[in-house]
Order: C-alpha cells, then sequence, then structure tokens
C-alpha cells in the first residue's frame, strides 16, 4: 500500500523567509503532483514532476523529485502574504487508473 | 480547457434521505472519473474510481451501496449519497482524466453535504 507522509503539517513563517515542505512516500511511483488548497476551496494544480531530478519553478514555489530517495520538496522563496494555504503533495500509482494517493498535508501561514 | 464543475455547490439534507451530486467535464471527455472525500482540516481520501460505461471500483472500507456512482456518459458522473447520515457531512471533490491527454486530472470545484 502506498504511503505519502508530508512534514511539517503546520508552518509559520515570516514574511521574506525561506522554507521547505518536504513529501516521502513509499513505494515506486512515475507522477508526483504538488497541489495548493485555500480555504472552503477545491484545489489547484501547481506542477507535476514525471522524473527523477525533475525541478519546476513557478514565482517564489519550486518543486524538486528524487525518486531514488522517494521525496519531493517543495520550496517557498521570500514567502508573502498570500502564499499563505494548504499544501498537498500526491503520489500516482504506478499501474492501473493512476490513482492518487494524497500526503498529510502542510497548513502555511506567512506572518507579515 | 480542462474545466469540471460540480453541482451543487452546497447541500444541506436531512438524516435518511438521499443526496446526488453531478461532476461534469465541460471541455473534454472523460473516460476516468474520481471521487474523493475530505472532513475538515484532513487530507482528500479516494473513494472510488469510474471508468465511462462499467462499475466503479470502489476503495477498500467504502459503502458502495451508500455510495452510488454512475459514470453514464464521457461527460458525466454522479455520486448519489444514500440514507444520509450526521457522519457523512463533508467536502466531496470529483477529478476527471481524458484518456487522450494522458494522465493528469482535473479536480472540481467540490460539493460540502451537510447531513442535519
Amino acid at each position: 500500500e502506498l504511503k505519502v507522509e508530508q512534514n511539517p503539517l503546520f508552518l509559520s513563517m515570516q514574511e521574506g523567509k525561506n522554507y521547505t515542505i518536504y513529501c516521502n512516500y513509499s513505494t515506486t511511483s512515475d507522477r508526483l503532483y504538488w497541489y495548493r488548497q485555500d480555504p472552503g476551496k477545491s484545489l489547484e494544480s501547481l506542477f507535476v514532476l514525471l522524473s527523477n531530478g525533475a525541478v519546476k519553478q513557478e514565482g517564489r514555489l519550486m518543486a524538486s523529485l528524487d525518486t531514488k530517495a522517494r521525496l519531493s520538496t517543495l520550496h517557498i522563496t521570500a514567502a508573502v502574504h498570500d502564499l499563505s494555504a494548504t499544501y498537498f503533495c500526491a503520489v500516482a500509482s504506478f499501474f492501473g487508473n493512476e490513482k492518487l494517493t494524497f500526503g498529510t498535508g502542510t497548513r502555511l501561514t506567512i506572518i507579515p | 480547457g480542462a474545466v469540471v464543475s460540480q453541482h451543487p455547490s452546497w447541500v444541506i439534507c436531512k438524516s435518511g434521505t438521499s443526496v446526488k451530486i453531478e461532476c461534469r467535464s465541460l471541455d473534454f471527455q472523460a473516460t476516468t472519473m474520481f471521487w474523493y472525500r475530505q472532513f475538515p482540516k484532513q487530507s482528500l481520501m479516494l473513494m472510488a474510481t469510474s471508468n465511462e460505461g462499467s462499475k466503479a471500483t470502489y476503495e477498500q472500507g467504502v459503502e458502495k451501496d451508500k455510495f452510488l456512482i454512475n459514470h453514464a456518459s464521457l461527460t458525466l458522473s454522479t455520486l448519489t449519497v444514500t440514507s444520509a447520515h450526521p457522519e457523512d457531512s463533508s467536502f466531496y471533490i470529483c477529478s476527471a482524466r481524458s484518456g487522450s491527454s494522458g494522465y493528469e486530472q482535473y479536480f472540481g470545484p467540490g460539493t460540502r453535504l451537510t447531513v442535519t
């Protein structure tokens, strides 16, 4: 059974600081996704990472994937208040219908 | 492109009644649709996977007789919560995947169900 763990679960950080969210998964997978969720809303797709060593960046967010370590990171640079949200990673099953297993989520609060 | 809608966006129903939630892919054909539920401050849990024209595949622990899923066309899947109870109150989110575009799932806006 695929297990996906994120840490930290909660993160409170000051504006302008950098931080990293970690996503570990338990079995082989070839796709990893990062999503953002605002309170009361559905998911917004941020990144899809398809191969070992993949790195993607959008604004102040950068995601990377190490399939050998079964680890993905979401790095936040010079955080701003608008980035406050809950961030989920999700790992696709290797076979079948591409079922996604979601991580526990990281609730990020940016303090002015 | 790749827009998924859900209806209703929120619903309140009484215990013992049934409620139907619709998930539509607006600008693509969805060969596979997924239904998730999310309790407050928790992650998303996959309930079932449905392929157009065939029976849904339910995840372990999800009662198929309680959560009826119908994927009748390439643009519509429905989730019916039968004999609803307060513990069924949750945020239900669907996603859809196009057979032609490959792997990515596109998520609907979610439906908040409150059972009183």
